[in-house]
């Protein structure tokens, strides 16, 4: 069965540094990969995925992330923090074989910036 | 404006009483999916739809039901069953299994 884990519940980053939010996941054949991001009350918003192709992904407001098939992780980074980023930040994975049609979602990491 | 709406946005619900939540696209998405949200929890799936009058149940799908009479609704009824409901409940299209999801805004459920 296909999973995904964000190990960390909250990061703290100061703005203008970089960060990393970090997903691994396990599925049984190929995955499709994406991060979604989360303000309070609102729905998730789409940030940038992988379904093929370059390992490394280039999404909305300066995310991107790096597909690492060997580590089994899609972890998101930025190479300089603003205040806008805090959010909650979810990882998500389908599984191509997995006939359902499910995608699962990480439990989310609570992003911080600090001015 | 293409998009996914939800109404709606707050939902105050007595104990022992069935509750509707309504989800509409205008994307032309064929599959639609309902999802649980509590804190520390992330997303957990309800029901989901890949074509109209077909659905499954997702990992949490106890206390609730779905109908998919139109290609651009999908509305989650939250029965009595459910003890526990008090969560906020997400809708989402996706066009097919290459594509993201989009996502509705929301709507908050709570029981009194």
């Amino acid at each position: 069965a296909q999973s995904v884990a964000q190990p960390e519940d909250q990061v703290n980053v100061a703005e203008g540094n970089p960060l990393t939010v970090k997903c691994t996941y396990s599925v049984s054949g190929n995955p499709y990969l994406f991060w979604y991001v989360q303000y309070p009350n609102r729905g998730l918003q789409f940030l940038l995925k992988y379904i093929t192709g370059d390992n490394l992904v280039k999404g909305s407001y300066g995310f991107e992330a790096e597909f690492n098939k060997s580590q089994t992780s899609f972890h998101l980074k930025k190479p300089s923090a603003l205040v806008s980023d805090s959010a909650l930040y979810f990882c998500a994975v389908r599984d191509l074989v997995d006939r359902d049609d499910k995608i699962i979602f990480g439990k989310g990491t609570r992003l911080h910036i600090l001015p | 404006d293409g998009g996914i709406t939800q109404s709606p946005k707050y939902l105050f619900r007595k104990e022992g009483q069935n509750v509707t939540l309504s989800c509409e696209q205008n994307l032309n998405h064929d599959a639609m999916y309902w999802y649980r949200q509590d804190p520390g929890q992330g997303l957990r799936l309800i029901y989901y739809s890949q074509i109209v009058n077909d659905f499954q149940k997702g990992d949490i799908a106890e206390g609730y039901s779905v109908s998919r009479e139109k290609k651009e609704s999908f509305p989650l009824t939250v029965t009595s069953a459910q003890k526990n409901p008090t969560a906020f409940y997400l809708c989402a299209s996706t066009l097919d299994r290459a594509h993201e999801q989009f996502f509705g805004p929301g709507t908050r459920l709570t029981v009194l």
